[in-house]
């Protein structure tokens, strides 16, 4: 089983829409979670951290459910420039932050 | 304004060649990371390294070499051996766990092309 698991999508959507997705990972011990976007042959960048209380930005809602092992990302009000890949990222809880990286989910909103 | 500065952006070498990735960063941070990223695939751990002078294979060493001679610095090099370097690869840093929130920091990437 891989550390973490994105479904890869891609994920057809309209402007408007409402899209989820979900991660799961297989260290219950892992400590931190966040959410990255990486657009085309581009740096992935920092979307949002992910707390156990869930967090909002904006049309952004990101959760952790720590007894499933998983977290999710919301996207209210789709735009089209949220078109992009988002990575989730999990790390460990040894003083080393080891990064592990799921494969990604390829969103894409069209008009 | 601190960063993770990755050179060059891009880059070509000819077939039986060695080539070495630059990756400096200016955070202080204490792990430094390579990965490689294939078109449509995820990111894959070449190597990373947790302190000065010490650093591990990842899921994906072999072909590949670094070093950790300073902290600021972990080049990559891209050797003969690797059969398919085609590829992005990204190199990143996060800080000591005890010394800041552990949020990831990326170069912009160096895309290398075998010719």
């Amino acid at each position: 089983r891989k550390e973490v698991e994105q479904d890869p999508g891609p994920f057809n959507v309209p402007e408007g829409a409402t899209v989820a997705f979900n991660c799961t990972y297989s260290n219950s011990a892992s400590q931190s979670f966040f959410w990255y976007r990486q657009d085309c042959r581009k740096e992935p960048k920092l979307l949002m951290s992910v707390y156990s209380s869930g967090n909002e930005d904006g049309r952004f809602t990101a959760q952790l459910n720590r007894a499933s092992q998983y977290i999710s990302l919301l996207i209210r009000d789709s735009k089209l420039s949220d078109s992009a890949t988002y990575l989730c990222v999990v790390i460990g809880n040894t003083g080393f932050q080891k990064l592990v990286f799921g494969t990604g989910t390829r969103l894409l909103v069209s008009p | 304004d601190g960063g993770i500065t990755q050179s060059p952006k891009y880059l070509f070498r000819k077939e039986g060649q060695n080539v070495t990735l630059s990756c400096e960063q200016n955070l202080n941070h204490d792990a430094m990371y390579w990965y490689r990223q294939d078109p449509g695939q995820g990111l894959r751990l070449i190597y990373y390294s947790q302190i000065v002078n010490d650093f591990q294979k990842g899921d994906i060493a072999e072909g590949y070499s670094v070093s950790r001679e300073k902290k600021e610095s972990f080049p990559l090099t891209v050797t003969s051996a690797q059969k398919n370097p085609t590829a992005f690869y990204l190199c990143a840093s996060t800080p000591r766990r005890d010394r800041g929130p552990a949020e990831a920091f990326f170069g912009q990437g160096t895309r290398l092309t075998v010719v």
